[in-house]
């Protein structure tokens, strides 16, 4: 099956400092990407969809200046967490569509544990 | 409002047992119903999926059953193996399954040996 791959699977940052996740679709070009929160033993949280080449929408409460989001390739976004505080901690899920084949599934990246200290 | 709620939040099944999980969901709109699996720090995987058309649909020892008038579906699984122990996600979405997927809470499953 297709495979997304996020990277790293965890980081520790110091507060204050930016922290960039990568999402790379690797057999397929992803026309969108999804990025997700998920606190300890919660669900899923939608922070922001990604298309590639433009503008990355984001759900209602998300702060877009702190949470950067670039679809540069159709393999690529990256999730950048600027000035990451200790509330900023949690597990982050990048997630993709292969749409271009009318796919309805969506791959998931095995997850970014972020921490800040 | 939630859109999609899920129950029971946490299930203890012995091996070889059913596990059932259940969701239900408000919008007629919605038109895919996925299921995911998730083990602890990784992502979730993509268990099997329905649309409304079909009643019913089987993968292995994983069964969708879907029922459109009460908008509800649930998720069996059939000789429960401690290696199925994981959070277990419903989720729905509509234009023909390229809408933004809307997750359920999760259920925390234990199938004990």
């Amino acid at each position: 099956g297709a495979v997304v791959s996020q990277h790293p699977s965890r980081v520790i940052c110091k507060s204050g400092t930016s922290v960039k996740i990568e999402c790379r679709s690797l057999d397929f070009q992803a026309t969108t990407m999804f990025w997700y929160r998920q606190f300890p033993k919660k669900s899923l949280m939608l922070m922001a969809t990604s298309n590639e080449g433009s503008k990355a929408t984001y759900e209602q409460g998300v702060e877009k200046d702190k949470f950067l989001i670039n679809h540069a390739s159709l393999t690529l976004s990256t999730l950048t967490v600027t000035s990451a505080h200790p509330e900023d901690s949690s597990f982050y899920i990048c997630s993709a569509r292969d749409r271009g084949r009318g796919r309805t599934e969506a791959f998931f990246g095995q997850g970014t544990r972020l921490t800040v200290v | 409002q939630q859109q999609v709620k899920q129950s029971p939040q946490s299930l203890i099944v012995q091996k070889g047992g059913i596990s059932i999980i259940n969701c239900a969901y408000e919008n007629t709109a919605f038109d895919y119903f996925p299921w995911y699996q998730q083990f602890p720090g990784k992502g979730p995987a993509l268990l099997i999926a329905i649309r409304p058309d079909v009643s019913e649909k089987k993968e292995g020892r994983f069964t969708i059953s879907f029922n459109k008038s009460a908008k509800q579906f649930s998720l069996h699984i059939m000789d429960s193996q401690p290696g199925d122990s994981a959070t277990y996600f419903c989720a729905v979405s509509d234009l023909g399954g390229q809408g933004n997927l809307i997750f359920g809470k999760g259920t925390k499953l234990s199938v004990k040996p």
